[in-house]
């Protein structure tokens, strides 16, 4: 079974940039998720998609993050425009439903940079 | 919201020693209970779970943690470790009811020396 894909894996830019990351959840999976993993902490929440709609948003800065899941399969987190205490590795994971018992499975991430 | 809570960020020990992290949360609900663990170079991956039933749970790589909830802990243990469990270990929770958040905590970096 394939697991979540995750492209790119490594961005660098500078700051005021704006930046866009992919990823390709586990086949069947109606649940997708993003999070923010920054240095020396653990990953936190940015939002979360049940199929297309966005079910938790709550922890997403709306001011310059926007994601979308178009068509209930793949997904799209953007910054714009970036700042420096954006540099943290985004990763992304799906599960085949929101509530117990089921698990989230994760990408291998991406990796940002922000100067 | 919830939090967790796990101290003693790193950590180093020898091949056989055994191994116990510490895992806390705050939540006054049901909780679904998580180790995950993230090998160099690796994602995160699930090492073990507890939904509900027994309270000692036992995972892949002759790890188990043990639910208390008395006292709101899941504590990880592995009684001999081998160099290749030098990993970062995280634990996290999830509410049974409400928003449904996986909630992490920052993370145990462990080190294994031959």
């Amino acid at each position: 079974e394939a697991g979540v894909a995750q492209s790119p894996r490594y961005k660098i830019i500078e700051k005021r940039q704006s930046v866009a990351f992919w990823c390709n959840p586990i086949s069947g999976h109606a649940t997708l998720y993003w999070y923010q993993q920054i240095l020396g902490q653990g990953p936190k929440l940015l939002i979360q998609f049940q199929n297309n709609g966005v079910v938790d948003d709550s922890q997403l800065p709306k001011d310059r993050f926007s994601a979308e899941r178009l068509k209930g399969v793949d997904s799209t987190l953007k910054i714009q425009p970036a700042k420096l205490e954006d540099s943290a590795v985004y990763l992304c994971a799906s599960s085949l439903a929101r509530d117990s018992p089921y698990e989230q499975y994760f990408g291998p991430g991406t990796r940002l940079t922000v100067t | 919201a919830q939090s967790v809570s796990q101290h003693n960020h790193h950590v180093i020990l020898s091949e056989a020693a055994s191994l116990e992290l510490g895992c806390n949360y705050s939540y006054g609900g049901t909780v679904n209970l998580f180790w995950y663990v993230q090998y160099p170079g690796q994602h995160l991956q699930l090492l073990l779970k507890y939904f509900s039933g027994d309270p000692l749970v036992k995972g892949i790589k002759g790890f188990e943690a043990e639910f208390i909830k008395s006292k709101f802990s899941f504590n990880l243990r592995k009684p001999s470790v081998q160099w290749s469990d030098t990993a970062e270990y995280f634990c996290a929770v999830r509410p049974y009811y409400g928003n449904n958040r996986l909630a992490f905590g920052k993370g145990n970096q462990v080190v294994v020396i031959p």
